[in-house]
């Protein structure tokens, strides 16, 4: 069946320096996809989401990038603190299904200070 | 406004015991969502309640799993006879409107078996 996965299950960075989360999905369907953050003993939270209508799209010191060709998905943060230190997961939803977010598995960002 | 809330948090039974899981979703909520992520891996999908109706189940892992919600309000995930594997944590999520938007996750319910 269809899946969303990550390149890389862990990624350390020093304090200060950009960090660069990929995610690679395979449902060609999918039309929207999601950034969630979970810290340590939290639930998802959501981060940033992009459409696929859409190439790149920028929050608050984040920025998502999305190459439908390669049908792959990135999360950047720049200036990276010792509290975005999480578990990051991209979801994905399909077009024509009932939109429920198909999740990856996950990478885990440690940032050094 | 609370959040999505969950009951317990945390959980240790033995094998063979039942263990009952409760989710509040964000008042006003209509969908509700059930998700379960075992150590190291993908959060994974269980099922999806549209107000009291089952949309979607069909990441149910097998009959010993029951999500029920009674009036369309908090739900409640009942697994009997929990088995070793069932270890992990229980998502629910909520969101206002079925569709592509944001679903609000609760911290979850940590369900250790031994």
């Amino acid at each position: 069946g269809e899946s969303v996965g990550l390149h890389l299950p862990t990624l350390s960075v020093q304090e200060g320096d950009n960090s660069i989360i990929n995610c690679a999905y395979s449902n060609s369907a999918s039309d929207y996809f999601i950034w969630y953050k979970q810290e340590s003993g939290k639930g998802p939270q959501f981060i940033i989401d992009i459409r696929s209508n859409m190439d790149k799209r920028q929050g608050q010191r984040v920025t998502v990038l999305l190459n439908k060709t390669v049908k792959h998905l990135s999360l950047q943060i720049a200036a990276t603190q010792p509290g975005d230190s999480a578990v990051y997961f991209c979801a994905e939803n399909a077009a024509g299904g009932s939109y429920i977010p198909t999740f990856g598995r996950g990478t885990s960002l440690i940032v050094h200070p | 406004e609370a959040g999505v809330t969950q009951f317990p948090s945390h959980s240790v039974i033995e094998k063979g015991q039942t263990v009952t899981l409760r989710c509040d979703p964000i008042s006003g909520h209509d969908n509700l969502y059930w998700y379960r992520r075992v150590m190291g891996k993908e959060i994974k999908f269980l099922l999806h309640f549209v107000k009291e109706s089952k949309q979607d189940e069909s990441g149910m892992p097998n009959n010993r799993f029951l999500a029920e919600r009674t009036g369309g309000t908090y739900s409640t995930l009942k697994v009997q006879p929990a088995e070793l594997e069932d270890s992990g944590v229980y998502f629910c999520a909520s969101s206002p409107q079925t569709g592509r938007n944001t679903i609000y996750f609760g911290e979850g319910s940590w369900l250790t078996v031994v």
